[in-house]
């Protein structure tokens, strides 16, 4: 089955460390997309990416930074990890005309 | 940017009885408006759409309703049922493909 891959999928680091969350697609989207749940605020745009060239800040993108390899790969990255930035994350793929999101598993990050 | 705003918070309901969510958003461009269902541990699930050239749309027990006017939208659900417990989310889009801004979540228990 097509589809959306985080890894990995629960991780505890250290404050200050550096962490890349990764994602990958079999579904042939160009389009992808980190969210960030925390409870009661919803999903928050983190970075999006519309192709390989293409990357865009979201919402909250202070502290994050991401990296597009390929059509199927887009990774997130904090550079030197936060205790606030314990939370889910999702990444998520959409197609240009397809208007469904696609979201991967989750990685549930805690920073401690 | 896009903002939406979602209530209730929390719904509590009884096995039969009908469940209301309701979103407001801000950008009167928005033009697509998703529900995303998320049961406990697992990802969001598109469950039904709603374009703004559209006052209404059902699929079997769940509707939702749009008010371009008053720039709100609503996800009724009829005779719910245990399977209903879950977190709903709302959001908005200028365009398919686009990316979402999403509402902050409605946590849905069905009692028996």
């Amino acid at each position: 089955d097509a589809d959306v891959t985080q890894t990995p999928r629960n991780r505890i680091t250290k404050t200050g460390k550096r962490i890349m969350l990764e994602c990958s697609q079999t579904k042939g989207h160009d389009r992808m997309y980190w969210y960030r749940q925390d409870p009661g605020l919803g999903l928050r745009l983190i970075y999006y990416s519309f192709d390989v060239k293409d990357i865009n800040k979201g919402e909250i993108s202070d502290g994050y930074s991401v990296s597009r390899q390929a059509q199927a790969k887009f990774s997130l990255s904090l550079e030197s990890a936060i205790p606030n930035q314990t939370a889910l994350y999702f990444c998520a793929t959409m197609g240009q005309t397809n208007t469904e999101a696609f979201f991967g598993q989750g990685t549930r990050l805690t920073v401690v | 940017g896009e903002n939406v705003e979602q209530h209730p918070s929390t719904l509590s309901v009884q096995e039969g009885d009908s469940a209301v969510i309701k979103c407001t958003y801000s950008d009167s461009a928005s033009n697509y408006f998703p529900w995303y269902k998320q049961e406990l541990g697992k990802r969001p699930q598109l469950i039904i759409d709603i374009r703004s050239n559209v006052g209404e749309k059902k699929d079997q027990r769940i509707a939702v309703t749009l008010n371009k006017t008053a720039k709100h939208f609503s996800l009724h659900i009829t005779e719910t049922q245990p399977e209903d417990s879950a977190v709903y989310f709302c959001a908005a889009s200028m365009a398919a493909g686009n990316k979402l801004t999403f509402g902050g979540g409605t946590r849905v228990l069905v009692k028996p």
